[in-house]
């Protein structure tokens, strides 16, 4: 139990596109899922608070009009990188928070990551 | 002074060789102790959760938590190559509150 996707796990695309995100929990519902950036040998560093059926909730520094957080469901959640540039190039994982009992109230769950390039 | 403090490494070791990775905290409301385990360009794999003090076993790892002296560890036991991965530690104050990260140990662990 307990598996988070991401979809898609690789992607690569021109300065001033904007590309999605999907993170999906496939055997439990997540009310609350996080994104995450990572940059090489460092460790994770989150981005934002998604909350099934409001506004996510973002960490300081991180721009909401650029990085776009929809939660619609409760085992979805999607990113969209608005107009990337290349510092935007980076691992991006989300998790989804565990409900109470076998998977544990306060763990995360963490999906396989997706890697982004931006030329 | 960071919340969480972590020996990033690396950590080199024998296979079979018994391994302690190690974490401190200074917040004392964190409650909730995770171990994860992160291969290259992979997502972290959830190893160990523990609530509060004390230890708990899995297999070939435990987990150790110490309040008092805000420390946990995880030992690796009969430690193999595929062992060999960045290992974090997280916690948390509970009540959904966010997971506050170590830096995570890079683990080798060599035939």
């Amino acid at each position: 139990g307990a598996v988070v996707s991401q979809h898609p796990s690789w992607v690569i695309c021109k300065s001033g596109t904007s590309v999605k995100i999907e993170c999906r929990s496939l055997d439990f519902q997540a009310t609350t899922m996080f994104w995450y950036r990572q940059f090489p040998k460092q460790s994770l560093m989150l981005m934002a608070t998604s909350n099934e059926g409001s506004k996510a909730t973002y960490e300081q520094g991180v721009e909401k009009d650029k990085f776009l957080i929809n939660h619609a469901s409760l085992t979805l959640s999607t990113l969209t990188v608005t107009s990337a540039h290349p510092e935007d190039s980076s691992f991006y994982i989300c998790s989804a928070r565990g409900t109470s009992g076998r998977l544990g109230a306060d763990t995360q769950y963490f999906g396989p990551g997706t890697r982004l390039t931006v030329l | 002074q960071k919340e969480v403090e972590q020996d990033p490494g690396p950590l080199s070791v024998p296979e079979g060789a018994i391994v302690s990775l190690n974490c401190t905290y200074s917040n004392s409301a964190f409650q909730y102790f995770m171990w994860y385990r992160q291969y290259s360009r992979k997502g972290p794999e959830l190893l160990m959760y523990t609530y509060s003090s004390g230890n708990k076993e899995d297999g070939r790892f435990t987990a150790q938590v110490d309040k008092s002296s805000k420390y946990i560890s995880l030992f690796i036991r009969d430690s193999q190559p595929s062992d060999s991965a960045t290992y974090l530690c997280a916690m948390s104050a509970g009540g959904g509150n966010k997971l506050t990260f170590g830096t995570g140990t890079q683990l080798k662990v060599e035939l």
